[in-house]
């Protein structure tokens, strides 16, 4: 099974700051990382595919980069919207399909 | 529009089994390449995959899990449905479906989930 690993676990940021979330995986998964977002009591929603895809309807300040064991998705200029938990997640190795324990952005 | 929804019984007993129903729209399972999916995230935790059900009937689960989970379809009702058997205290979660598409394995559209919880 391929372990995920985010990092920071939270991430205290202000408004219009650049955040830049980090994502290890325990075996290489070329491109195939997806990146997804969670707000309190709603599913989570895709935001990039293929380690640098963004899914329709995204906005162009997250981005994702990384191949193999290491991955950043990076928001630019950070929203009130944006505050939210991120996980990746791999599909390159499975089953099992693998999912991060999450990176917390909150207010500072 | 692609939609899904879960359904299914909001508390449970330790032992008992558990049955979800995902009924989606927008998409059919006799559709080449569509997969649907359950996910789960116990409060505050992170994401775990379950299982998978395919267009072709093929079926995929958590390594975990496999011994007590069983995935199913009926197409013409465009659901699919999951049994978790011997459920425990820890099986206490928000339970999504969501849509993948084979070669594509990340989901692109999610339920909105239903908050299961053992609990004698």
């Amino acid at each position: 099974e391929i372990v995920m690993t985010q990092s920071p676990v939270t991430l205290s940021v202000s408004p219009g700051e650049r955040v830049t979330l980090s994502c290890r995986a325990s075996q290489s998964l070329s491109s195939n990382l997806a990146w997804y977002q969670q707000k309190p009591g709603q599913a989570p929603r895709l935001l990039i595919y293929d380690a640098s895809t963004r899914a329709t309807g995204i906005p162009a300040r997250f981005s994702g980069s990384g191949s193999g064991t290491e991955f950043t998705l990076t928001i630019s200029s950070l929203q009130s919207e944006d505050f939210a938990v991120y996980y990746c997640q791999q599909y390159n190795n499975w089953p099992p399909l693998t999912f991060g324990q999450g990176t917390k952005v909150e207010i500072k | 529009q692609v939609t899904l929804r879960e359904s299914g019984p909001a508390l449970v007993k330790p032992t008992q089994t558990l049955t979800l129903t995902c009924t989606f729209s927008g998409f059919s399972l006799t559709t080449s390449g569509l997969c649907v999916s359950w996910i789960r995230q116990p409060p505050g935790k992170a994401l775990e995959w379950l299982a998978r059900l395919d267009w072709d009937d093929d079926k995929y689960y958590s390594t975990s899990l496999k011994t007590r989970l069983t995935i199913s379809k009926d197409t013409s009702k465009n659901q699919v449905v999951l049994t978790m058997t011997n459920m425990d205290p820890v099986d206490t979660a928000t339970y999504y479906c969501a849509r993948t598409r084979d070669g594509y394995n990340y989901f692109d559209f999610w339920g909105r989930g239903t908050l299961v919880t053992v609990s004698s």
